[in-house]
Order: structure tokens, then sequence, then C-alpha cells
């Protein structure tokens, strides 16, 4: 069965510091894998998506990941952090055989301090 | 861009009484939604996926008669929560889905809380 783990329930970083959040995935084949952060009164939106081809994807608002077959992993970064990244992000992992469904991993509160 | 809305935003209710969600994608048609629900700190757990014209899908241990999803159209879904009590509080969320296979994209609706007192 598919699975997603978010090893760290929150991370704190100064602004202007660089960010991973971490994401690891348990899925039979290859997967697609998500990104998305949940703003307080605000839907999901999706940072970046990974389907097939270059394994570094580029994201919105200056996000990217990295899917690594290897690792099971596909964790999030940003060179610089700004104060309004504040948020909740959710990996999530999709799949296509029978229906497409997304399951979600439990989601990391990222805090960024002045 | 694609843009889901989801009404009522919050909505309060007696035990016993039922509650029902739009969601709407405003500016695209979608075929398939989903319902999610989600508990405070935790993430989004699937309850169905709603195709339009055809019954929903139910995720395992949802009860398909105390939720009730009907996808009238390609631009609305419906959640009627039957009876609700007050464990059935929570955030629930519904997306879209857009796009083929292998490039498939969710967008996803601000989200309704409910509270059943």
């Amino acid at each position: 069965a598919q699975s997603v783990t978010q090893p760290d329930i929150h991370i704190t970083v100064s602004e202007g510091a660089s960010l991973e959040l971490r994401c690891n995935y348990s899925y039979g084949a290859t997967p697609y894998l998500f990104w998305y952060v949940q703003s307080p009164g605000q839907g999901l939106q999706l940072l970046l998506k990974y389907f097939s081809g270059d394994t570094l994807v580029q994201g919105i608002k200056g996000f990217e990941a990295e899917f690594k077959r290897s690792q099971s992993s596909f964790n999030l970064r940003k060179p610089s952090v700004h104060w309004s990244d504040a948020a909740e992000y959710f990996c999530a992992v999709g799949r296509n055989t029978g229906g497409f469904k997304t399951i979600f991993g439990a989601g990391t509160r990222l805090f960024v301090k002045a | 861009g694609a843009v889901v809305s989801q009404h009522p935003s919050w909505v309060i209710c007696k035990s016993g009484t039922s509650v029902k969600i739009e969601c709407r994608s405003l500016d695209f048609q979608a075929t398939t939604m989903f319902w999610y629900r989600q508990f405070p700190k935790q993430s989004l757990m699937l309850m169905a996926t709603s195709n339009e014209g055809s019954k929903a899908t139910y995720e395992q241990g949802v009860e398909k008669d105390k939720f009730l999803i009907n996808h009238a159209s390609l631009t609305l879904s419906t959640l009627t929560v039957t009876s609700a009590h007050p464990e059935d509080s929570s955030f629930y969320i519904c997306s879209a889905k857009v796009g083929g296979r292998g490039d498939e994209t969710q967008y996803f609706g601000p989200g309704t809380r409910l509270l059943v007192l």
C-alpha cells in the first residue's frame, strides 16, 4: 500500500536561511509525487509535482524538489526562506491504477523567525 | 488559474440535523472531484471520489449512507452529512481533478469547517 512519511512535525528556520523539508514514500511503482502548501483560510496550493523525466523539479515561489528513487524520497528545498513561507506543507503520492488517488503525508509546519 | 469554491465556509448545526456542503469548479469542468476530511493538526484523509454522473467511490471505513455525495454536473459536487453528530465535527475539503493520465492536477477548495453541537 502507498504511504507518505514526513518525519518533521514542525521546523523553524530564520528568514533568509535555506530550507529542506523531508518526505519519504512507499509505493511499488513509479509514483506521482506532489508538494502542497496550506495557509490558514486558503485551500491547498500545488507547489510542484513529479511524474517522470528530470528528477529535479522546479515549482512556484522559488521551491524545488528532487526525486531520489534509491532513497524513496522527494525532499522540498528553498534556498532563502521568506516570512510569508510560514505555513503547513504536505507531501503527497498519487497513483492512477483503478482510478486516480492521492495519499497525503501528515504535514510539516514551517515557522519562520525574523 | 483554476479556482474551486466551497460553500459554506463554516457551519454550526445541532446534533441530528443534516448539512450540505457544495464544491464548485468556477472556471473549469471536472469529471472527478474528491472529498477529504482533515482533523486538527493532521493530514487530509480521503473520504470518497466523486465522478460526474455516477455513484461515488468511498474509502474503506467511510459510511456512504452518512456522507452522501452527489456529482450532478461537471462543476458541482455536494457532500451531505446526514444526522450529524459531534464526532462529525471536522474540516471538510474538496478538490477537482483535471488532466489525463500522467498529467493529473488537483485544485483544492478552501474547506468547510463543520461544528456539530
